[in-house]
């Protein structure tokens, strides 16, 4: 079964420091593989994803993602972080939509991210 | 802002009773799939539609129900409330990537659906 692993379920880190979140994934075929951000009270805003090509991709407001096969992973990294950066962080695979095959997405149960000052 | 709205922002309802959230997709957007976030549970799946069709069904409880109108927009009804139906409820929209039928989903704010 698809399923999508989060390993760390909350996580501090200073302001200025470099960012390192954990995303392990069960697939059968090519993932499709997302994160996805979420401010307290707010929806789920897309930071970045991968669909094919370069491993190392680059999303929204500094953060990137290093896709590994070999590994199952997708780890988020951004190297200098913002006090605004706090949130709760999720990833997600999808499936490739072709006819009446499935197009949602399975998601991992977050981490959350405090920064200090 | 992602362009998909949500109504209500907040629902306060009591048990037994039955409630309607709406969901207007990005504009061209042809998907729009509802999901529930819960503390217990984490964000789930519950059903997607595609141009007024139902295309896939998640874990929705036969309590709920949902529907696309021409006009794209959607509504997610729940009915016969239990106190864990308490939620975040996300309607997201996307539009297929061309040959590789690939989605991009962006979300809408969310109803917050309180039980009591």
């Amino acid at each position: 079964a698809q399923s999508v692993t989060q390993p760390d379920i909350h996580i501090t880190v200073s302001e200025g420091a470099s960012l390192e979140l954990r995303c392990n994934y069960s697939y059968g075929a090519t993932p499709y593989l997302f994160w996805y951000v979420q401010s307290p009270g707010q929806g789920l805003q897309l930071l970045l994803k991968y669909f094919s090509g370069d491993t190392l991709v680059q999303g929204i407001k500094g953060f990137e993602a290093e896709f590994k096969r070999s590994q199952s992973s997708f780890n988020l990294r951004k190297p200098s972080v913002h006090w605004s950066d706090a949130a709760e962080y999720f990833c997600a695979v999808g499936a490739a939509y072709y006819g009446g095959s499935q197009g949602n997405l399975i998601f991992g149960k977050g981490t959350k991210l405090s920064v200090k000052p | 802002d992602s362009g998909v709205t949500q109504t209500p922002k907040h629902l306060i309802t009591a048990t037994g009773q039955r409630v309607t959230l709406r969901c207007s997709p990005r504009s061209g957007d042809l998907s729009v799939y509802w999901y529930q976030q819960s503390l217990d549970q984490g964000l789930q799946f519950l059903i997607h539609y595609y141009n007024g069709e139902e295309r896939a069904k998640g874990n929705i409880l036969e309590r709920f129900s949902a529907q696309q109108f021409p006009d794209l927009h959607s509504e997610l009804n729940l009915s016969s409330l239990e106190l864990g139906d308490s939620a975040l409820y996300f309607c997201a929209s996307s539009g297929t990537n061309g040959a590789s039928g690939i989605d991009t989903q962006y979300f809408g704010p969310g109803t917050r659906l309180t039980v009591l």
